[in-house]
């Protein structure tokens, strides 16, 4: 059961563009939608992210939009830069069974070309 | 300050062997979680524990999975009778105690990648 949508799955961007990334979710219990950037050989670090009373956030080039009836929630980066190159996730969060969960989309891999 | 570490980097073993890994949170974070991330796809819950105790290993995917962290620092995760198919990258996490009014945020390690032959 696939409970986060994220498109596209990969994205080609030239340099100072804006790169969009989106984000659907099946599950109405989410408590936080973050977005989560992993270079080559890291772990996943935190980005960005929304509580869902929120409906847009914005720290320096990044920009959260949630859509909460659509159940949907976006990552802007605008005047990409070829160092955003890397692969992105939304991991919204839920408490279940105990604990709080990171419901991991599959992935968008951004390339910004210089 | 020092961010999470993980041990080996990189692990190559053989189907059927045993192999650990090492996992050692920021200091101070009581919560620690394991995840799994295949080849392509986003990490996968395995187990967290708050504490000593592991509170949820509902992720852990059959018996050959266990973790421990005695200690309430350092965690191991430890794999039985590998397989093929268990190779991936493991990934630890570790924040501040969370509750269910009260989340946060889960600062990652760089991964052990492991290869099964």
């Amino acid at each position: 059961q696939q409970q986060v949508k994220q498109s596209p799955q990969s994205l080609i961007v030239q340099k100072g563009g804006i790169s969009i990334i989106n984000c659907a979710y099946e599950n109405t219990a989410f408590d936080y939608f973050p977005w989560y950037q992993q270079f080559p050989g890291k772990g996943p670090a935190l980005l960005i992210a929304i509580r869902p009373d929120v409906s847009e956030k914005k720290e320096g080039r990044f920009t959260i939009s949630f859509n909460k009836s659509a159940k949907q929630f976006s990552l802007h980066i605008m005047d990409s830069q070829p160092g955003d190159s890397a692969t992105y996730f939304c991991a919204p969060v839920k408490w279940m069974d105990s604990s709080y969960k990171l419901i991991f989309g599959s992935g968008t891999r951004l390339l910004v070309r210089p | 300050g020092a961010g999470v570490s993980q041990t080996p980097s990189n692990k190559v073993t053989e189907k059927g062997k045993y192999v650990e890994l090492r996992c050692d949170p920021i200091s101070g974070h009581t919560a620690l979680y394991w995840y799994r991330q295949s080849l392509g796809q986003g990490p996968e819950f395995l187990i967290y524990f708050q504490g000593t105790g592991a509170a949820d290993d509902s992720g852990l995917p059959n018996d050959r999975f266990f973790a421990v962290r005695p200690e309430g620092s350092v965690s191991t995760l430890k794999i039985q009778r590998t397989e093929r198919g268990d190779s991936a990258v493991y990934l630890c996490a570790s924040s501040l105690r969370s509750a269910s009014n009260s989340y946060n945020e889960q600062f990652f390690g760089p991964g052990t990648r492991l290869t099964v032959l």
